[in-house]
């Protein structure tokens, strides 16, 4: 098992682009989630998913669109990059209720934009 | 909304020492996890304990929760440079078990 993919590892955006933040996981969960890590901030929830076709905003959604088609992929999207979301982004899932089962951790994505 | 604190922010100890990391929430849970997070990496899961139980134990890790105080402690026993890390509580969100809240995370250094 591969786990839970991220890719990419690295981006450098400008102030307005738009991108997509890829996240797999090949375990057949059904949770997945986003977050991102600020310096001093611990870990903030964006999106998250409970199943194929369901998704629902997190603590700091302002910013970012999701879709869940499969279950094994949870894209994020970023609108129109603004330089707060200079942050490293990772993604989880869990085979059930994130609160009574343990997540794994993609590597994450470290974000710059100017 | 932050739910866990963990404290201290920063701990230092020698190789062999015991760590301990405390973690205080806000709310009334069903389980509280614990994660180790190594510089540049992913969050691994360590512990899950469960509000009904008070002690939980894995190789060197003791973990142990008091509902009451709404606490828990992660101890690290006999450590290694290799626990060097930053270790986070996660606790069940207010509103709905989907929304998994960590704290801000005590970074553990163990000197050789």
């Amino acid at each position: 098992n591969a786990g839970v993919t991220q890719t990419p590892k690295f981006q450098v955006l400008k102030t307005g682009q738009s991108m997509t933040l890829q996240c797999a996981q090949d375990m057949n969960h059904e949770y997945m989630s986003w977050y991102r890590q600020d310096p001093g901030m611990g870990l903030r929830l964006i999106h998250y998913s409970v199943g194929a076709g369901i998704t629902d905003q997190g603590e700091v959604p302002n910013g970012y669109n999701v879709s869940r088609s499969t279950t094994e992929d949870f894209p994020l999207r970023l609108l129109s990059a603004a330089p707060s979301q200079t942050s490293v982004y990772f993604c989880a899932s869990s085979y059930s209720s994130v609160g009574a089962s343990e997540q794994y951790f993609g590597p994450g994505t470290r974000l710059t934009v100017t | 909304s932050q739910q866990g604190e963990e404290d201290p922010q920063a701990l230092s100890i020698q190789e062999g020492e015991n760590a301990t990391m405390n973690c205080s929430y806000k709310t009334s849970i069903n389980n509280l996890q614990w994660y180790r997070q190594n510089s540049g990496r992913g969050l691994v899961h360590l512990i899950l304990i469960r509000s009904n139980e008070r002690e939980k134990h894995s190789g060197r890790l003791r973990v142990t929760l008091d509902t009451s105080k709404k606490s828990s402690s992660l101890l690290i026993t006999a450590s290694r440079a290799a626990d060097t890390a930053s270790y986070f509580c996660a606790t069940e969100g207010q509103g709905g078990s989907e929304k998994l809240v960590f704290g801000k995370g005590t970074k553990l250094t163990v000197n050789p």
